[in-house]
């Protein structure tokens, strides 16, 4: 069936540098994605969104782009500090307003 | 902001035992949610609900029930509690596609 994948299981980042989330998704029609960060023992929490019609959205440090030509999302998070440290994931609308999750990608930031 | 609360952050429970997970929003959001989340298996669709008294299955319903009498509580109901029924259970509600998350409760079945 269609999912939702991300690239790279972990991500190690140096503290101060920039860090790039991959994720690939398979349901061209999907019109809403949405990244959640979810920290050790608590539940995802919202970061951004982006709908179809928008190839990028800034946030405060965080920057989606959004290619639908290849069916890719990117989460960008500009100045990695310590705190931001978590699993993050990508979701995508699949309809009736359920979203379908990828299996996460566990980011590491060294000091 | 949105507060999803989840009546449990940890249980333990008997093979066979009939469990019942609590989820309650104040945003009075139509649409609520139950996930189950797995190391490598990201988050699963067990039940969701549209509306009070309306239920529909996700991917993973089998060994689950749900219930939602009022609008802001949605209750997950494991019937017969077995091993592979371990692991954390998330809520969410949502008005549209923005789902906001409870912080869980992770659930061990010994």
């Amino acid at each position: 069936g269609e999912s939702v994948g991300l690239h790279l299981p972990t991500l190690s980042v140096q503290e101060g540098d920039n860090s790039i989330i991959n994720c690939a998704y398979s349901n061209s029609a999907s019109d809403y994605f949405i990244w959640y960060k979810q920290e050790s023992g608590k539940g995802p929490q919202f970061i951004i969104d982006i709908r179809s019609n928008m190839d990028k959205r800034q946030g405060q440090r965080v920057t989606v782009l959004l290619n639908k030509t290849v069916k890719h999302l990117s989460l960008q998070i500009a100045a990695t500090q310590p705190g931001d440290s978590a699993v993050y994931f990508c979701a995508e609308n699949i309809g009736d307003y359920k979203l379908s999750f990828g299996a996460g990608t566990t980011v590491t930031v060294r000091a | 902001d949105v507060k999803v609360t989840q009546s449990s952050r940890y249980l333990v429970k008997r093979t066979g035992e009939k469990v019942f997970l609590e989820c309650v929003q104040d945003m009075d959001h139509e649409n609520m949610f139950w996930y189950r989340q797995d190391p490598g298996l990201g988050l699963r669709l067990i039940y969701f609900s549209y509306d009070v008294k309306m239920k529909e299955k996700g991917d993973i319903p089998e060994g689950y029930s749900v219930s939602r009498e009022k609008k802001e509580r949605f209750s997950l109901i494991l019937e017969s509690a077995s091993t592979n029924q371990t692991s954390m259970y998330l809520c969410a509600s949502s008005l549209r596609q923005k789902a906001f998350f409870g912080q869980g409760t992770r659930l061990t079945v010994v």
